[in-house]
């Protein structure tokens, strides 16, 4: 179980928009700490997307972005591709557990 | 380019020790906080360890006290001491440079991976 809870998947068509949710508590998103998303694809080592709740890496698109509210943070994926096939990961820091912690992950298919 | 090579991944058998490195190159390493993350077949990932310039260090509960991280500033290497290796300790080791300020830092970027199997 991780601390921070994602969809196990979604999936949408060419052109779409899709949004990956990922839901903390009081210790950690909603202590104020960053949420930053890291995209792996098949077989790859992850890759940061988004970072600082919003901000995105020079030579990421910007069909990606990223949101944050409360204890919640989203990752909106618009135009979607057949290359954004991956998994998701959201990630922040807890302070109860004294420990840097991911999302259980999101596999993204576009149908 | 900023490059991280991890080594030393394996198949050992359990309470067996095995220890990993991760040579860096193309930034100044000795200036980074230097993180381990690792990834179980088919699961998600998980922070395993951190240590800073000054080498404080940071483990998560799973490994404190069985795994020892390290770091090599004049041969820009990070490396990680893992002994009385469970099969829970099974994955894909990544290592990964630390950006942003502490508690709200994120992992940029990943190395390859190296594949460590704990299996009798």
């Amino acid at each position: 179980q991780s601390v921070l809870t994602q969809p196990p998947s979604v999936s949408g068509a060419p052109g779409q928009r899709v949004t990956i949710s990922c839901t903390g508590n009081s210790s950690n998103i909603g202590a104020g700490y960053d949420v930053h998303w890291y995209q792996q694809l098949p077989k790859t080592a992850p890759k940061v997307l988004i970072y600082g709740n919003i901000n995105r890496p020079s030579g990421v698109p910007d069909r990606f972005s990223g949101s944050k509210s409360g204890t919640s943070a989203s990752l909106a994926i618009t135009g979607l591709q057949v290359e954004d096939e991956a998994d998701y990961y959201c990630q922040s820091y807890d302070d109860s557990l004294s420990a840097w912690v991911f999302g259980g992950g999101t596999k993204l298919t576009v149908l | 380019d900023v490059q991280l090579v991890e080594s030393g991944g394996g198949l050992v058998k359990p309470g067996e020790s095995l220890k990993l490195s991760c040579a860096a190159s193309g930034f100044f390493f000795t200036s980074y906080t230097m993180n381990w993350v690792r990834q179980a077949p088919g699961k998600g990932l998980e922070w395993v360890a951190s240590i800073t310039t000054g080498s404080n260090i940071f483990y998560a509960a799973s490994v404190r006290g069985r795994f020892t991280v390290s770091r090599d500033n004049a041969e820009s290497s990070l490396f990680l001491q893992m002994n009385s290796l469970r099969a829970e300790d099974t994955a894909v080791y990544y290592c990964a440079r630390d950006k942003g300020g502490l508690r709200y830092n994120w992992f940029d970027p990943w190395g390859q991976g190296t594949l460590v199997t704990v299996s009798s």
